[in-house]
């Protein structure tokens, strides 16, 4: 079936710690985005990508890196994780292109908790 | 600033209608977008508008007034499986996604 998948589906972790959260996606959507959602807020963009090999910053970068070596990998890193990381992360894709309205799909999320 | 209103919490009974507005002030308009979110579960897309008017897909219809900055997504013969959060967004002049905070739609019996 194709999608996105996220891994790991949930995590705790100490502070101070690397982490990555993984995100591929099957569809060959050229666009695809980091969000956090925390409780009473809307979902706030990490990070995104237009197309492989480019990057940019979204809302709330900072404490996040991102990489899009190929079209379908969108790794998401924690270089030092803090308790204020603690939320629930989604991996969205699109197709930037054409006639399409360029709808988000959504992996199942990653829920994190930094202690 | 760019900002999206809409209300936090919604009631409604089981075979009603329902009404939940969204307000936008934003840089430039690239088309309005409503997801459904049941709790614990990834969002999904529902609806999408560029132009005014009213789209209708079964039992939900969205409505967009660019001029007023205002949309609101319509549910009929509301169902219990209706019960969940709604995400309205505006694609912005950089073809951002600007997100309201969700309508959490509590249906009764």
């Amino acid at each position: 079936i194709a999608g996105i998948t996220q891994a790991p589906t949930s995590q705790i972790l100490a502070a101070g710690r690397r982490m990555t959260l993984r995100c591929t996606q099957d569809m060959r959507h050229n666009a695809m985005y980091w969000y956090r959602q925390d409780l009473g807020l809307g979902l706030r963009l990490i990070h995104y990508s237009n197309t492989a090999g480019t990057t940019g910053k979204g809302e709330v970068p900072d404490g996040y890196s991102v990489s899009r070596a190929n079209t379908d990998d969108f790794p998401l890193t924690l270089a030092s994780a803090v308790p204020s990381q603690t939320s629930v992360y989604f991996c969205a894709s699109s197709a930037l292109a054409g006639d399409n309205t360029g709808e988000l799909f959504f992996g199942e999320g990653s829920r994190l908790t930094v202690l | 600033g760019q900002n999206i209103d809409q209300p936090t919490e919604m009631t409604a009974t089981e075979g009603a209608i329902v009404q939940i507005n969204c307000t936008y002030q934003t840089s430039g308009f690239n088309g309005l977008f409503w997801y459904q979110q049941h709790a614990g579960e990834a969002p999904t897309f529902l609806s999408y508008n560029v132009l005014d008017g009213l789209e209708e897909k079964g039992r939900f219809s969205s409505f967009l007034s660019r001029s007023k900055g205002y949309s609101y997504l319509l549910l009929k013969e509301l169902q219990m499986k209706d019960s969940a959060s709604y995400l309205c967004a505006v694609r912005d002049s950089n073809y951002q996604l600007i997100w309201g905070a969700g309508t959490k739609l509590i249906i009764k019996p």
